[in-house]
């Protein structure tokens, strides 16, 4: 299975939103709506933030949420957040018990 | 709360065998509707899924690793452990062990770092 493809870096200000896509196939992202996103501040656990495209987890902000069309899902971040900073990788079913993740975006709060 | 706590040497030699132990706290690993599982990333690379299982015993192996990942529940204990053979420094990670439900990984332990290295 090939990587999710995802841009490796978006940027906003503080107060603005930014999206970031994650490209897949018709075996993947666009098969299932069984695609997660995962915000990643180095040294710490990979926190869940969005599952089942467009779900929240109790806890996460709705100033997270998520959608797909077709083969690309996305995460997009409103009024953004200086603790916002961090990676973010999306990871989707890609058939028979397997899991795909994204090559991963740094966004970065300006 | 679930927590997850993952435990293994941070060196190893090539061709030597890499053993990882995550410890469980605040849940069973008992439960069927879960998969108990490790991640690793490379240095500058990207995430990818080692190995996971289930209680039931279900498994799953990254093909690439197969031949050389061996994954097993200790419920006595509330761990589960990881083994891989054969190491070379492509197999240098921070090695993640975690819980998937459905289609979410939730928790995630914090991650030990493996260095590959005579």
């Amino acid at each position: 299975q090939s990587a999710l493809t995802q841009p490796p870096s978006v940027s906003g200000s503080p107060g603005q939103s930014v999206t970031i896509s994650c490209t897949g196939t018709s075996s993947d992202v666009g098969g299932y709506n069984f695609v997660s996103w995962y915000q990643h501040h180095p040294g710490r656990a990979p926190k869940l933030m969005i599952y089942d495209v467009a779900k929240r987890p109790s806890g996460v902000p709705d100033r997270f949420s998520g959608s797909k069309s077709g083969n690309t899902a996305s995460l997009t971040v409103s009024g953004l957040q200086a603790e916002d900073e961090a990676l973010y990788y999306c990871n989707s079913y890609a058939g028979t018990n397997d899991f795909v993740f994204g090559t991963g975006t740094k966004v970065t709060v300006l | 709360q679930l927590q997850l706590q993952e435990s293994g040497p941070g060196l190893v030699k090539p061709s030597e065998t890499l053993p990882l132990t995550c410890t469980v706290s605040g849940g069973s690993i008992s439960d069927a509707a879960f998969y108990w599982g490790w991640i690793r990333q490379p240095p500058g690379k990207g995430l990818e899924w080692v190995a996971k299982i289930s209680y039931s015993g279900g498994t799953y192996y990254n093909p690439s690793l197969r031949s050389r990942a061996t994954i097993s529940l200790e419920t006595s204990k509330n761990q589960f452990s990881l083994k891989l053979s054969s190491v070379t420094a492509a197999d240098t990670a921070v090695y993640y062990c975690a819980r998937r439900h459905s289609g979410r990984v939730d928790p995630w332990g914090q991650g030990t770092l493996v260095t590959v290295s005579s």
